[in-house]
């Protein structure tokens, strides 16, 4: 049973398109995150959203858009890409509450590769 | 603004020996801190979790240790297998979940 689910697992794409990455957790967390690890391998945080509600949006472009259709579910939409979005992208999440108990949760991350 | 670091960002060492990772942080106001695994191209797994309240946590040959007021956590690695060979994260909640930089190790066999 695969906790935390990411979609698709590589995806390789020409600058300019428009690209979705898919995330679900089956962990009954309410808390979801989506980090992005560049080429340097430094994860940071892009956004979170808390039962649906969108809770941390750090200083990433416009282009990038996550829709949380339930609190299972964190989508991350990309406009207009370019080279350097390219990079991986893991989802993740956590219980807020009961987190500090629990930990995070991370999904096994999506390649994207802009060319 | 919290900063996580980690050091060395690289370590190689001969396969049985001992080694101690080092993980520091800025703001000892943290919930937790996590240390990961990762292997190349592949996802993260926790390892060990140890909450704001406790002083380290053991998995197997895995110690970890917590320090809130100096700002510093240990990983601590016995025996070390060429299996171990991976880069390990260290992180800290303070919500969301703030990283270092890593320590790539490579245990030779």
């Amino acid at each position: 049973d695969t906790a935390v689910s990411q979609t698709p697992k590589y995806l390789v794409t020409q600058m300019g398109n428009d690209k979705s990455i898919k995330c679900e957790q089956n962990l009954g967390h309410d808390t979801m995150y989506w980090y992005k690890q560049d080429s340097k391998k430094f994860l940071k945080i892009m956004f979170s959203y808390n039962n649906k509600e969108l809770i941390i949006n750090e200083t990433v472009p416009n282009r990038f858009s996550p829709k949380s259709p339930d609190k299972a579910h964190l989508n991350l939409h990309i406009n207009s890409l370019e080279l350097g979005d390219s990079a991986v992208y893991f989802c993740a999440s956590s219980q807020r509450q009961t987190g500090i108990l629990n930990g995070y949760t991370f999904g096994s991350g999506t390649r994207l590769t802009v060319v | 603004k919290q900063e996580v670091t980690q050091i060395p960002a690289a370590l190689s060492v001969p396969e049985g020996e001992n080694l101690v990772l080092n993980c520091s942080f800025t703001d000892s106001a943290i919930y937790n801190l996590q240390w990961f695994r990762q292997d190349p191209g592949k996802g993260l797994t926790s390892l060990l979790l140890i909450q704001s309240s406790q002083r380290e946590q053991t998995s197997g040959r895995l110690n970890a240790s917590l320090d809130k007021s100096s700002g510093r956590s240990t990983l601590y690695i016995a025996a070390s297998q060429p299996g171990d060979s991976a880069t390990y994260l260290c992180a800290v909640w303070a919500t969301p979940l703030v990283f270092g930089k890593g320590t790539r190790l490579s245990v030779i066999a």
